[in-house]
């Protein structure tokens, strides 16, 4: 079955310094993998994806995320957190639906808080 | 220009009436979705239509239903209104990518349905 963990329910760093939210996920074919950001109040919003192609991929507002296929992971980074990366974030994995289509099934976020 | 609207942003109600959630993308996508977020964030999938066919239909009550009358609306219709349903409950849309049947392109998320059930 597969299925998507987030490891960290809530982080904490300070401005500046560097952000890692962790992720595992567990699929028996291949998946898309995702990074959602909820900003309180708000809708989701994409930071990046994994379909395949290079597995370090980049994303907006200076994040990354690399797929370890060995590891099962793709953690999402970023080098220095600022204060307006405070939000919610979401590891999402594409599952088969019982229709047999492809669905996104989000892991249970994580809380990323920037310290002053 | 809003991409994904929803509407009414915050609905609250009595147990047992039954109301609707309004959704409209204008970004020309051919599939949309109904999220369920409880109040500990978990997002989980309601349902999902393509071209205004159902693709998927995870384990909702029927109480839920959803209506799609065109491909820019995916309406939901919740009967019998239960504290349990109270939640934030997300449309969203995307273009499938054709022949695949998978959400492999961005999801567009509107901005939330705040339902709180007295």
């Amino acid at each position: 079955a597969q299925s998507v963990t987030q490891l960290d329910s809530h982080v904490s760093v300070s401005e500046g310094t560097p952000v890692l939210l962790r992720c595992n996920y567990s699929s028996s074919y291949s998946p898309s993998l995702f990074w959602y950001v909820q900003h309180p109040n708000k809708g989701l919003q994409l930071l990046l994806k994994y379909t395949s192609a290079a597995t370090l991929v980049k994303g907006i507002n200076g994040f990354e995320a690399e797929f370890k296929k060995s590891e099962t992971s793709f953690h999402l980074t970023k080098p220095s957190a600022h204060m307006s990366d405070a939000a919610e974030y979401f590891c999402v994995v594409t599952i088969i639906s019982n229709f047999g289509n492809e669905k996104l099934t989000f892991g249970t976020g994580t809380r990323l808080t920037i310290i002053p | 220009d809003t991409a994904v609207s929803q509407t009414p942003k915050y609905l609250v109600t009595q147990m047992g009436n039954d109301k609707s959630i309004k959704c409209e993308q204008n970004l020309g996508h051919d599939t949309m979705y109904w999220y369920k977020q409880d109040s500990k964030k978990f997002l989980k999938i309601m349902f999902s239509y393509n071209n205004k066919e159902l693709i998927i239909n995870e384990t909702v009550p029927n109480r839920f239903s959803p209506k799609s009358p065109d491909k820019a609306h995916l309406n939901l219709h919740i009967n019998s209104l239960e504290l349990g349903d109270s939640a934030v409950y997300f449309c969203a849309s995307s273009q499938e990518v054709s022949g695949t049947g998978g959400p492999y392109n961005e999801q567009f998320f509107g901005p939330g349905t705040r339902l709180t059930v007295l």
